[in-house]
């Protein structure tokens, strides 16, 4: 079946550390984004890709970076310079023509102690 | 600029209807999407509108006004398994440009 899959689905990093996140569908969705969830708060943007090779900032997108080496991939990694990282972490995709928004991955919790 | 409003919090009982807000001021539109997000999981879609109106899919149905910038979603029968986060998310006119998320609305169904 296809779907997108996002490891692992809890993590735990020391403060300071680089960590990255992964995100793989098979889908042969164009476009892939990743959202950042606080509790209380929305969706919030921090990348996406519409195209292989191509990204673009989202609205959150200081302490973060990401590559789009790949149609089927889209890692992120959460920087040391990231202020507050500890946060629930979406990946999504989507075809050309969004009728039906995304496909979400099932999240990524990340934890700094 | 992008803004939608979501009530934060509604409380609804097992069996009654309960209607969802949401209302938007968004630099160009294309649809707008309604997600159901149980806690710790990814959303889920639920309805899409492009035109004014109502659609309707089993027990839940979403409405649009364009020109209100204004939509609901409306539950029917509720059950307690509908107990979870509601996201109202924008659709720009411009190709695969990202969905822009309202806060969520945190639906509690009790008995």
């Amino acid at each position: 079946d296809g779907g997108i899959t996002q490891s692992p689905k809890y993590l735990f990093r020391k403060e300071g550390q680089n960590v990255t996140l992964s995100c793989e569908q098979n889908l042969n969705h164009d476009a892939m984004y990743w959202y950042r969830q606080d509790p209380g708060q929305g969706l919030r943007l921090i990348y996406y890709s519409q195209i292989v090779n191509d990204f673009q900032k989202g609205d959150i997108a200081e302490g973060y970076s990401v590559s789009r080496e790949k149609k089927e991939s889209f890692p992120l990694t959460v920087t040391s310079a990231q202020k507050n990282p500890t946060a629930f972490y979406l990946c999504a995709s989507s075809p050309g023509r969004t009728y039906h928004g995304y496909t979400f991955g099932s999240g990524t919790r990340l934890t700094v102690v | 600029g992008q803004n939608i409003d979501q009530p934060t919090e509604m409380t609804a009982t097992e069996g009654a209807i309960v209607q969802i807000n949401c209302t938007y001021q968004t630099s160009g539109f294309n649809g707008l999407f309604w997600y159901q997000q149980h806690a710790g999981e990814a959303p889920t879609f639920l309805s899409y509108n492009v035109l004014d109106g109502l659609e309707e899919k089993g027990r839940f149905s979403s409405f649009l006004s364009r020109s209100k910038g204004y939509s609901y979603l409306l539950l029917k029968e509720l059950q307690m398994k509908d107990s979870a986060s509601y996201l109202c998310a924008v659709r720009s006119p411009l190709g695969n440009t990202p969905l822009v998320f309202g806060k969520g609305t945190r639906l509690s169904v009790i008995a």
